[in-house]
């Protein structure tokens, strides 16, 4: 079956610095990928929607200076986590949609990415 | 942003009870699913539903998409310990954004 697979899937870093998240579709084309953020017990909150090729279309309070995110080809899409603070601690998880003929439309899910920012 | 309203938030039964979690919008959604996510994993896809007023069955689980495609539930009968895990529903609304609702929480007790 499909597969995404996202990159790392824990990191723990120093305030201040940058992580760069990686959300990859293995076997099929991405023409769209959501990155969500989810909080423990909580659900998941879209951050941003991107497509190949062209800006990330973020949601209503995110910061896309702070959230940086690039799909640069049909299968990659990355999430820049910029001067990292402690409360962007977080688990981040990415989505990838088919654009495939037959499976068009259907959403795969990475496995997660914790971050934490000391 | 988060467009679906889920209820009970959180819910804790007795092992072979029956129960329904209701997801609720004020919008259209051209297609809405549920999923089971398990701590530190990502949600995995129980079903999808399309049609207005469409009921899927999945084993003990039974989803059903209302008329008007703005809600939807799910229903478990004669609930088990596997059960046990926070359950989202989610939909692909017109502008082709893909939102969660709030989620709900459900712990089995044997």
């Amino acid at each position: 079956g499909a597969v995404v697979s996202q990159h790392p899937s824990r990191v723990i870093c120093k305030s201040g610095t940058s992580v760069k998240i990686e959300c990859r579709s293995l076997d099929f084309q991405a023409t769209t990928m959501f990155w969500y953020r989810q909080f423990p017990k909580k659900s998941l909150m879209l951050m941003a929607t991107s497509n190949e090729g062209s800006k990330a279309t973020y949601e209503q309070g995110v910061e896309k200076d702070k959230f940086l995110i690039n799909h640069a080809s049909l299968t990659l899409s990355t999430l820049t986590v910029t001067s990292a603070h402690p409360e962007d601690s977080s688990f981040y998880i990415c989505s990838a949609r088919s654009g495939t003929s037959g499976r068009a439309g259907e959403l795969f899910f990475g496995e997660g990415s914790r971050l934490t920012v000391l | 942003t988060q467009l679906l309203e889920q209820s009970p938030q959180f819910l804790s039964i007795q092992e072979g009870e029956n129960l329904t979690v209701y997801c609720n919008s004020s919008s259209v959604f051209s297609s809405l699913q549920w999923y089971r996510q398990e701590p530190g994993e990502g949600p995995v896809l129980l079903v999808t539903v399309v049609t207005g007023g469409e009921v899927k069955k999945l084993k003990r689980l039974t989803f059903q998409f209302g008329d008007a495609r703005k809600d939807s539930s799910l229903h478990i009968t004669a609930a088990q310990p596997g059960d046990t895990g926070l359950y989202l529903c989610a939909g692909l609304n017109t502008g082709n954004q893909f939102y969660f609702g709030t989620g709900t929480s459900l712990t089995v007790i044997p």
